[in-house]
């Protein structure tokens, strides 16, 4: 298994530019979530999901969308990039709400929006 | 607010030293308490920890909770250069299902 890949590794926006930022897991797995890494903030939640055609906002949902049209992948867009939205982004997956189960991260997507 | 505090933020000791680090938590319907360990990339998985008085121990890192208290602390003994790393405390919400996560205490170990 690849675990939980995350394209590209790194990204360098324009103000008011959009992107997608790609998370795929092929570990069969139900929850799939995106976060932030701030310095000094910790991650905080951006989007989730807890199957195919089900999304749900987190902490921080504003200027974010997210789909999930299969199990595999939960792509995060930037609709209109500010450079507030500079930052580590990690996607996570587990397999299900059970609270026994593990959370895997994927590498992380560093993005800089000039 | 559901909030989950790790102290102390940052960390600085010589190789051999133990240390420990503390994460306490305010955190509605909880289900687990997760440790991770953040070096240059992702946060990797540590322990998961559901019940309280019973350690989980890994080598020369081990976890306990207490959910009396609401804390969970993590130990590391005999500290190494490759163990310096963001260590990053986590808990789990039933309900809305979510992770709620500390700040994260930075522990840096000098040769």
């Amino acid at each position: 298994n690849a675990g939980v890949t995350q394209t590209p590794k790194f990204q360098v926006l324009k103000t008011g530019q959009s992107m997608t930022l790609q998370c795929a897991q092929d570990m069969n797995h139900e929850y799939m979530s995106w976060y932030r890494q701030d310095p000094g903030m910790g991650l905080r939640l951006i989007h989730y999901s807890v199957g195919a055609g089900i999304t749900d906002q987190g902490e921080v949902p504003n200027g974010y969308n997210v789909s999930r049209s299969t199990t595999e992948d939960f792509p995060l867009r930037l609709l209109s990039a500010a450079p507030s939205q500079t930052s580590v982004y990690f996607c996570a997956s587990r397999e299900s709400g059970n609270p026994t189960d593990t959370q895997y991260f994927g590498p992380g997507t560093r993005l800089t929006v000039l | 607010e559901d909030k989950v505090v790790q102290s102390p933020l940052s960390l600085v000791v010589h190789e051999g030293d133990t240390v420990t680090l503390n994460c306490s938590y305010e955190v509605t319907n909880f289900r687990s308490l997760l440790w991770y360990k953040q070096e240059k990339k992702a946060p990797t998985f540590l322990f998961m920890l559901t019940s309280s008085g019973i350690e989980k121990k890994s080598g020369r890192l081990s976890s306990i909770l207490d959910k009396k208290e609401l804390f969970s602390i993590l130990n590391i003994t005999a500290t190494q250069t490759g163990d310096s790393a963001i260590y990053i405390c986590a808990v789990f919400q039933g309900g809305s299902e979510k992770l709620v996560f500390g700040k994260g205490t930075k522990l840096t170990v000098n040769p």
